[in-house]
Parts: C-alpha cells; sequence; structure tokens
C-alpha cells in the first residue's frame, strides 16, 4: 500500500506539449511538495502548496484538499524539462514525509 | 554555495563494516531530515530532527541505524554491520521552521554499495 500514488509513471512528450502529471494521496495532509531529481541524485523544491495554486514560470501546481488530489502541469515542454518528478506529502499532524515514485518524463526535441 | 552538502558522495563498502554519512545543512535551517531512495523509488523518511532534538524516526530504521544532531548544525547518519540492502542513496534535507510551507532544500545524497 502506499500513500502516495503518482501517474503516470513514464511520459514522453514532444517539445511544446502541454504536460499534465498527477497525485492522489490517502492521508491527512498539511501540505504537498512537488519536486524535480535529474539523473544522477539531485533533487530540486518546484512548491509546496497547501491549498489552491502556485505557478512558476512554465511550471503550474494545483492542489485540491477535499479530493486528494494535486496535478503539476508544464506548459511548453521543452528537452530541459526531462527529469523524474516526485510528489511528496507532509503528514498531518507531524512532520513526516511520504513520496511517490515518481513520473519520468522525456520530452523529445 | 550555501546550499545542503553530504559527504561522501560515494561509497563502497563490504558487507559488515560501518559506515558514517555526514550532512551540513543550509546554515539558518532548523530542521534536518535523513532519507533513503532506492533505484526507481521514492525517497523514503528516515529520520528528522529539529535543532539538536531527534523528533520522529521511521520504522524503516532499524538498530543498525542511528543518527545524530549533536550541536543542532551538521548531522551523521551511522549504519552498523551494513547489509547488501543497505545499499541505495542516502538523502539529507533542510527546512527552516516557520509558520511558512516548510519546503525541504536537498541535499546532492550519499550513494552507498555494499559489496
Amino acid at each position: 500500500k502506499n500513500e502516495v500514488e503518482q501517474s503516470p509513471q513514464n511520459l514522453t512528450a514532444q517539445e511544446g506539449e502541454f504536460i499534465t502529471i498527477n497525485c492522489s494521496y490517502s492521508v491527512g495532509i498539511s501540505a504537498l511538495h512537488w519536486l524535480q531529481q535529474h539523473p544522477g541524485g539531485g533533487i530540486v523544491s518546484l512548491f509546496m502548496l497547501s491549498s489552491g495554486k502556485k505557478k512558476h514560470g512554465r511550471l503550474i501546481a494545483t492542489i485540491n484538499i477535499q479530493e486528494k488530489h494535486s496535478s503539476l502541469h508544464i506548459t511548453a515542454s521543452h528537452p530541459r524539462d526531462s527529469a523524474v518528478y516526485i510528489c511528496a506529502v507532509r503528514l498531518y499532524p507531524g512532520n513526516q514525509f511520504y513520496f511517490g515514485t515518481g513520473t519520468s518524463l522525456t520530452v523529445i526535441p | 554555495d550555501t546550499g545542503v552538502s553530504q559527504d561522501p558522495r560515494h561509497k563502497i563498502t563490504k558487507r559488515g563494516q560501518n559506515v558514517t554519512f555526514r550532512c551540513d545543512p543550509i546554515s539558518e535551517h532548523n530542521r534536518l531530515y535523513w532519507y533513503r531512495q532506492t533505484l526507481g523509488q521514492g525517497p523514503e523518511f528516515l529520520t528528522y530532527f529539529q535543532n539538536e532534538a531527534q523528533l520522529e524516526k521511521s520504522r524503516l530504521l532499524s538498530d543498525r541505524f542511528s543518527a545524530e544532531r549533536p550541536k543542532g548544525s551538521f548531522s551523521t547518519l551511522e549504519i552498523q554491520r551494513t547489509e547488501q540492502g543497505d545499499s541505495a542513496m542516502y538523502l539529507c534535507a533542510s527546512s527552516i521552521l516557520s509558520g511558512g510551507p516548510n519546503e525541504q532544500f536537498f541535499g546532492p545524497g550519499t550513494r552507498l554499495t555494499v559489496l
């Protein structure tokens, strides 16, 4: 049983396409974290959100607390967006984080 | 560079040996987390500190694992009597306790290979 489920597991897109990665969770949370991991292991924080929507450049993250669901959108995708995108939730109460297994994105020129 | 640093970046050891990893968080960050990541999986929570206090530990953290943060700054993670199943990437992250979102910043990880 995995408390955090991501879909799809793998995604291949053509450059310029609009991309959506989904995250569903089954536990009570205080926040949700979207992370990007490049080959070699480095993890970069993209968004931390507890409600609504956040936008940064071509990236948009939304969360629906009632439905226990979040989406990460990438507009005008580019080959440099190729990476693994990981959803993580911070449990409530407490401060433990549960992570999804990630979505591997490949953007083809 | 003011990010999270980890040392060593790679460690190869023989089964049964002890290993110790170090994490230096961002200087003003009072929360520090250790995670383990195996190939194709997301990180798994091991433990976290607020200042020098170890506040939560995962059931994954067997008796062979111990973590310390003696002065509330850097932290060490020790694995005793390593087993081949301990082979993984060990990640450290830090964050600042505030009224905000508690966003985590990750280090580059230590890749452990147990032969």
